[in-house]
């Protein structure tokens, strides 16, 4: 059965410096990935996702996401995180239906 | 773009009575999607709809809940006989009818059940 492990119930970084959020995935077939944010009050907004050819996708304010197979990860990074990045992060992934699989939510808090 | 819209924002019910949401999704979009998300979690699948037609359900949704889409276009989900497990944020999603398309979400319902 398809699902989405997110180890990391809560991290804090510091502003300007590197994250990396991780995700692992089941799913038998190549997988669609996806990486959403969600800001307190607002709905899911997608920050990229990957479907195939480059295994490292760019997306939006910054975000990037890399493929490896290998190691059924599909793990989030943006290289100097800014206090508004401070939400919740969901990877997800689609399978061959359209049906999302979510995992359970990074919580990102971003000190000064 | 006016993006997925969803009524209302906040429900605030009392157990047993029933509750109605709206959820109207990007103008082009044949398929629409239900989640419901509890704190702590990310979303779990209800259901779906690819035009007028509610092609999948999750078991997650029991006998209580029901789900439309008469003309294809917006969709309702009602609640009957509501249970305080029912408290959770209702999300709704649309997408164009293909494989690997993205979904577009809306603010979401929150229900409250006292």
């Amino acid at each position: 059965a398809q699902s989405v492990t997110q180890p990391d119930i809560h991290i804090t970084v510091s502003e300007g410096a590197s994250l990396e959020l991780r995700c692992n995935y089941s799913y038998g077939a190549t997988p669609y990935l996806f990486w959403y944010v969600q800001s307190p009050g607002q709905g899911l907004q997608l920050l990229l996702k990957y479907f195939s050819g480059d295994t490292l996708v760019q997306g939006i304010k910054g975000f990037e996401a890399e493929f490896k197979r290998s190691q059924s990860s599909f793990n989030l990074r943006k290289p100097s995180v800014h206090w508004s990045d401070a939400a919740e992060y969901f990877c997800a992934v689609g399978d061959a239906g359209n049906q999302f699989y979510f995992g359970t939510g990074t919580s990102l808090t971003v000190i000064p | 773009d006016t993006g997925v819209s969803q009524d209302p924002r906040h429900k605030i019910t009392k157990r047993g009575q029933n509750v109605t949401f709206r959820c109207d999704p990007i103008s082009e979009h044949n398929r629409l999607y239900w989640y419901r998300q509890t704190l702590g979690q990310g979303p779990e699948f209800l259901t779906y709809f690819q035009n007028e037609a509610q092609l999948e359900k999750s078991r997650l949704l029991s006998d209580r809940f029901s789900a439309e889409r008469p003309k294809g276009s917006f969709s309702t989900l009602e609640i009957q006989r509501t249970e305080q497990g029912d408290s959770a944020m209702y999300l709704c999603a649309s997408s164009r009818k293909r494989v690997q398309e993205t979904q577009y979400f809306g603010p979401g319902t929150r229900l409250l059940v006292l």
